[in-house]
């Protein structure tokens, strides 16, 4: 069983709109919970990173949180738009980094 | 992103042969991955290295081998054993940089078996 299970598979929603995007994770303690962005084709890129203490970080547009009490994290993305569409994949670092499978998101006009 | 490079970005190869893709970085992280990525799927963790001249399997290591003999590189060869190895592969570092942690990917390698 993954130990980083991301909803939903995927989302679609229209430009300007917010999403929640959510990642439930088994691994506790670990060192740090990242939110990548892949663009097709790309490497991903950080949009944030928390540690176990922390419960929420931005960046910009997106917003992430971390109860480490259910073990849910969440990004928040607010006014979303075209270039938003993309995987994001949520990351628990122990040992060595767990994915999540990740959401693909389409933002459409 | 970061300081990591994988080469090349394409790469075709014949049915039984071997073919290694390669992982530097500049970084000075001690901790270096690979991962393969199947169309319309998440990551799968093949092999990583926490230290030089250590590394320990993944999920999916059958068919693949690695080598760390510097900090700054981590190969990895798709041996004739994979059954399927076609995919986009993805390499990343990781470590502490002035206190704080951090963890950079490669552009990847898209695998092509023809």
């Amino acid at each position: 069983k993954n130990q980083v299970e991301q909803s939903p598979q995927s989302l679609i929603i229209l430009e300007g709109k917010n999403c929640t995007l959510q990642c439930n994770y088994t691994v506790s303690p670990f060192s740090n919970l990242r939110w990548y962005k892949q663009d097709t084709g790309r490497g991903p890129v950080s949009l944030t990173i928390m540690t176990f203490s922390e419960n929420t970080k931005s960046n910009g547009r997106y917003t992430a949180t971390l109860d480490a009490d259910t073990k849910q994290s969440s990004l928040h993305i607010t006014a979303s738009q075209l270039s938003d569409s993309a995987s994001y994949i949520c990351v628990v670092t122990v040992n060595d980094m767990r994915f999540g499978a990740g959401t693909r998101l389409t933002v459409k006009p | 992103d970061g300081g990591i490079t994988q080469s090349p970005k394409y790469l075709f190869r014949k049915e039984g042969q071997n073919v290694t893709l390669s992982c530097e970085q500049n970084l000075n992280h001690d901790a270096m991955y690979w991962y393969r990525q199947d169309p319309g799927q998440g990551l799968r963790l093949i092999y990583y290295s926490q230290i030089v001249n250590d590394f320990q399997k993944g999920d999916i290591a059958e068919g693949y081998s690695v080598s760390r003999e510097k900090k700054e590189s981590f190969p990895l060869t798709v041996t004739s054993a994979q059954k399927n190895p076609t995919a986009f592969y993805l390499c990343a570092s990781g470590g502490v940089n002035r206190g704080n942690t951090e963890a950079f990917f490669g552009q990847g390698t898209r695998l092509t078996v023809v």
